[in-house]
C-alpha cells in the first residue's frame, strides 16, 4: 500500500484532456513540493513536473502540475500516443523521513 | 549532459550480500543528494535510501534499515548500496537517481536506467 493514492489507470482519447491525482496528508503534500515523473515502457522515470507546477527544461507546456491542500494533480492536453506510459507522483514525508511515491497511474490513449 | 551508470546487480542467493555502484558525469556531484529507488517487476517505485551532499544526512526506507548501507565518494563521483540479508522481496531494479539540491528532502531530478538484483536460491 502506497502513502500516496492514485488512480490505477486513466484514458482519453487524442487531442483531449487528463489529470490524474495523487492524495497524500499534511506530512507530505502538505507541507513538501510534489513532483511528477513518467515513465515510458522499458525506461527509467524521468521528471516532468517539480515543485508543485514547474516544468524542467524541455518538457512541453501540455503537461501541468498544481496542488491544493494535500492533493496534488497532474494535467496533460493535447494527448498524443506517444504519451501513453505510468505516471507517479512524489514527495518528501516529513514523518517518515523519507521519500514516498504514488502506486502510479497507467495512462492509455485511445 | 547528466549521466548515471550502475553495476552490481545479479543473481543473488537469499541471505547473501551484494554490494552496487553508480558512476556519476555530467555535474558537480559533489553539489548534490543522491538516492537509490528501486522497482519490482511489474510494480511500482520504492525508495531505498538517500544520502546528502557530504554524507550528513542520510535516509532509509523502513523494508530496507538495518541491512542496506549507503555510501558515496566525492573524489569518485560515485555512490554505492550496501546490501545485506538479502530477501526475496528485494527483486528489483535498482535504479541510481540524483537530487537536485543538497539535500535529500529536494526533488529527484535524473535517474540512471537501471542494475537489475534477483534475490533467489
Amino acid at each position: 500500500q502506497s502513502v500516496l493514492t492514485q488512480p490505477p489507470s486513466v484514458s482519453a482519447a487524442p487531442g483531449q484532456k487528463v489529470t490524474i491525482s495523487c492524495s497524500g496528508s499534511s506530512s507530505n503534500i502538505g507541507n513538501n513540493y510534489v513532483s511528477w515523473y513518467q515513465q515510458l515502457p522499458g525506461t527509467a522515470p524521468k521528471l516532468l513536473i517539480y515543485d508543485n507546477n514547474k516544468r524542467p527544461s524541455g518538457i512541453p507546456d501540455r503537461f501541468s502540475g498544481s496542488k491544493s491542500g494535500t492533493s496534488a494533480t497532474l494535467g496533460i492536453t493535447g494527448l498524443q500516443t506517444g504519451d501513453e506510459a505510468d505516471y507517479y507522483c512524489g514527495t518528501w514525508d516529513s514523518s517518515l523521513s523519507s521519500w514516498v511515491f504514488g502506486g502510479g497511474t497507467k495512462l492509455t490513449v485511445l | 549532459e547528466v549521466q548515471l551508470v550502475e553495476s552490481g546487480g545479479g543473481l543473488v542467493q537469499p541471505g547473501r550480500s551484494l554490494r552496487l555502484s553508480c558512476a556519476a558525469s555530467g555535474f558537480t556531484f559533489d553539489d548534490y543528494a543522491m538516492h537509490w529507488v528501486r522497482q519490482a517487476p511489474g510494480k511500482g517505485l520504492e525508495w531505498v535510501s538517500g544520502i546528502s551532499w557530504n554524507s550528513g544526512s542520510i535516509g532509509y526506507a523502513d523494508s530496507v534499515k538495518g541491512r542496506f548501507t549507503i555510501s558515496r565518494d566525492n573524489a569518485k563521483n560515485s555512490l554505492y548500496l550496501q546490501m545485506n540479508s538479502l530477501r526475496a522481496e528485494d527483486t528489483a531494479l535498482y535504479y541510481c537517481a540524483k537530487g537536485d539540491s543538497s539535500a535529500i528532502d529536494a526533488p529527484i531530478d535524473y535517474w540512471g536506467q537501471g542494475t537489475l538484483v534477483t534475490v533467489s536460491s
